[in-house]
């Protein structure tokens, strides 16, 4: 099938800081990704989605100037979690479908994102 | 919110056949039922999906209902490493995937 590379894997931050988390598909084009969050033990949330070319939707109570999403190609978008904080820890997991019509998503390994 | 639903959890004992249910009651006509799995820190991983036929690959089979309300993935010979949480979804178009919260599979050696 195919591949989605999400970099970082783990991230350790100071509160304060901002994290840039990239999400690459490597053997096809994307121009639609998906950003999700994943609590401990709960399930994944949509967070954004991102438009190669426009601005992304975000979905609701979810901060688009916290959260910035940039998808300047088709095979990369990234998500920068701006001036974060302990509560921004969490999984983060984003997904392409590329051009199949029957919406097979193709997901990153995840980024766990710790903000102390 | 999620449309389908699906046990919390299973059990399975190793090499053994595991059905996993899954109930869509209000699936739409053109909506595809695609399965997902997710190990422990990892992203989801695409198992199967299918329409209206039954469908068979080389990770798992999927069942569909004839009137599509209902779908049953079935992984033929249960091995450790299928251990995770199995998330069946309703799927169209290049929407986003809407996650319930899936039926954790345990597999006992």
């Amino acid at each position: 099938g195919a591949v989605v590379s999400q970099h970082p894997s783990w991230v350790i931050c100071k509160s304060g800081t901002s994290v840039k988390i990239e999400c690459r598909s490597l053997d096809f084009q994307a121009t639609t990704m998906f950003w999700y969050r994943q609590f401990p033990k709960q399930s994944l949330m949509l967070m954004a989605t991102s438009n190669e070319g426009s601005k992304a939707t975000y979905e609701q109570g979810v901060e688009k100037d916290k959260f910035l999403i940039n998808h300047a190609s088709l095979t990369l978008s990234t998500l920068t979690v701006t001036s974060a904080h302990p509560e921004d820890s969490s999984f983060y997991i984003c997904s392409a479908s590329g051009t199949n019509r029957q919406n097979i998503q193709y997901f990153g390994a995840g980024t766990r994102l710790s903000v102390l | 919110d999620a449309k389908t639903t699906q046990p919390n959890s299973m059990e399975s004992n190793e090499e053994e056949p595991v059905h996993l249910p899954c109930n869509h009651s209000t699936i739409s006509g053109t909506d595809y039922i695609h399965w997902y799995r997710q190990l422990p820190s990892q992203g989801p991983e695409y198992v199967i999906h299918g329409l209206t036929s039954n469908v068979n690959n080389r990770m798992a089979s999927l069942a569909i209902a004839e009137d599509r309300k209902s779908s049953t993935l079935i992984l033929h010979r249960a091995t450790l490493r299928d251990a995770a949480v199995y998330y069946c979804i309703e799927a169209q178009g290049n929407t986003p995937l809407v996650f319930g919260k899936g039926t954790r599979l345990s597999v006992i050696a």
